[in-house]
């Protein structure tokens, strides 16, 4: 069974940092793209950034370029979000998302809540 | 960025009618197209993909049309658990983006 576990949300003050982590596993993880989608309260689901299957290639929404950085261990089935400079407007639920175009398997999500 | 728009955003709905959701891109994506049922505090979960390719074991009322700019998501004889939101996504461009969603309630 494919199964996507994130960990490392948090309440984290406006400028501060978190690591996002997603464990994989049921799939072989070197073989897919891989995504992160994120969700603000009552919001629309955003496309946050994805990342090719040899880590070569990553990809932004504007939003985040050059505070967010995506990452991957192919050797331990994990993905990565390491989370810089955040903002209000960062608060979110999280989903690691298996794929890059038709995202098929979805995590279920950590909460990641930017407040003084 | 390419948008998409769905209609209607709210659909109140009595069991076994037909349901039918529309997707407009603000630019050709060919057939890049997919669509999400995501239900009250659940993950999102693929339902069509690529504008009318079916997914394993998704129940066959779900179906998809469409190509460009015009999509649709059609449930035939909706049921119960149904009630969600759906969402349309494009993976035609950078950045991915979402439809805002649809929300279809019981009546």
């Amino acid at each position: 069974e494919v199964q996507l576990v994130e960990s490392g949300g948090g309440l984290v003050q406006p400028g501060g940092s978190l690591r996002l982590s997603c464990a994989a596993s049921g799939f072989t993880f070197a073989n897919y793209w891989m995504t992160w989608v994120r969700q603000g309260p009552g919001k629309r689901l955003e496309w946050v950034a994805n990342i090719k299957q040899d880590g070569g290639d990553q990809y932004y929404v504007d939003s985040v370029k050059g505070r967010f950085t995506i990452s991957r261990d192919n050797a331990k089935n994990s993905l990565f979000l390491q989370m810089n400079s955040l903002r209000a407007e960062d608060t979110a639920v999280y989903y690691c998302v298996r794929g890059g175009g038709s995202v098929d398997c979805w995590g279920q999500g950590t909460l990641v809540t930017v407040s003084s | 960025e390419i948008v998409l728009t769905q209609s209607p955003d709210f659909q109140s709905v009595t069991p076994k009618e037909k349901v039918t959701i529309t997707c407009r891109a603000s630019q050709n994506i060919g057939s890049s197209l997919h669509w999400y049922q995501q239900k009250p505090d659940q993950s999102p979960k693929l339902l069509i993909k690529f504008a009318s390719q079916s997914i394993s074991g998704v129940p066959s009322r779900f179906s998809g049309s469409g190509s460009g700019t015009d999509f649709t998501l059609t449930i035939n004889s909706l049921e119960a658990e149904d009630a969600a939101a759906y969402y349309c996504h494009q993976s035609s461009s950078l950045p991915r983006t979402f439809g805002q969603g649809t929300k279809v309630e019981i009546k």
